[in-house]
């Protein structure tokens, strides 16, 4: 049972526009959600987080959205860059617990 | 050191061979974690330190597989008899605070170990 869904494999955005990312989840305990990005090679990187009392937390570029009522959140990246290109997962987490939960991964491919 | 250290980066296995798996976390980080990442996959948790005491191993697939954590920084993960569906990505992370985690773990780069 899949608890945290990214449903689009892959996603291509021209450098400038703008990135959604999106991740759907199903276990309505998840209090604290997070963005990892990942280059080839390397480990995961924390990119961005939310509280599950906010429906919007923004870090420059990086503007992650959450609707509790719909369990959705999207990750969105304005404007575009190359080296934005990456995997980016989306992870969960319950309160009290210790591990995160994470979906399978959207790979963006920002063209120049 | 800067960042967390695994080694090996790759490691190739032949069936029924044990392997070990070395994490080194940021100094002075309390909290590591094991996740094992199978192709095309998020990364899945395996089993949680805080200091030397393992607290949540519950991810752990099999008794095959151990992890330990003696003096509270450096950790191993050994995977016995290993089987090709032990491939995949091992991901240590690590982090400077203990309980519900809000602030994101580091990773380390991982070890892709390859069962043959």
């Amino acid at each position: 049972d899949q608890q945290v869904k990214q449903n689009s494999p892959s996603l291509s955005v021209q450098e400038g526009r703008i990135s959604i990312l999106n991740c759907d989840y199903t276990n309505s305990m998840f209090d604290y959600f997070l963005w990892y990005k990942k280059y080839p090679a390397e480990g995961p990187t924390f990119l961005i987080s939310i509280s599950s009392i906010k429906d919007k937390n923004e870090d420059g570029r990086f503007t992650v959205f959450l609707n509790k009522s719909a369990k959705h959140l999207s990750l969105h990246i304005v404007p575009s860059q190359p080296g934005d290109s990456a995997v980016y997962f989306c992870a969960a987490s319950v309160a009290g617990t210790y591990k995160y939960i994470f979906g399978t991964g959207t790979r963006l491919k920002v063209l120049a | 050191g800067a960042g967390v250290s695994q080694s090996p980066r790759y490691k190739v296995a032949k069936r029924g061979q044990d392997v070990a798996l070395r994490c080194d976390p940021i100094s002075g980080h309390v909290s590591l974690f094991w996740y094992q990442q199978a192709l095309g996959q998020g990364p899945e948790f395996l089993t949680y330190f805080q200091n030397e005491a393992q607290l949540d191993k519950s991810g752990l697939p099999s008794d095959r597989f151990f992890a330990e954590r003696p003096e509270g920084s450096v950790s191993t993960l050994k995977i016995q008899r290993t089987q090709q569906e032990d491939s995949a990505v091992y991901l240590c992370a690590s982090s400077l605070v203990t309980g519900h985690l809000n602030y994101g773990y580091t990773f380390g780069s991982g070890t892709r170990l390859t069962v043959v």
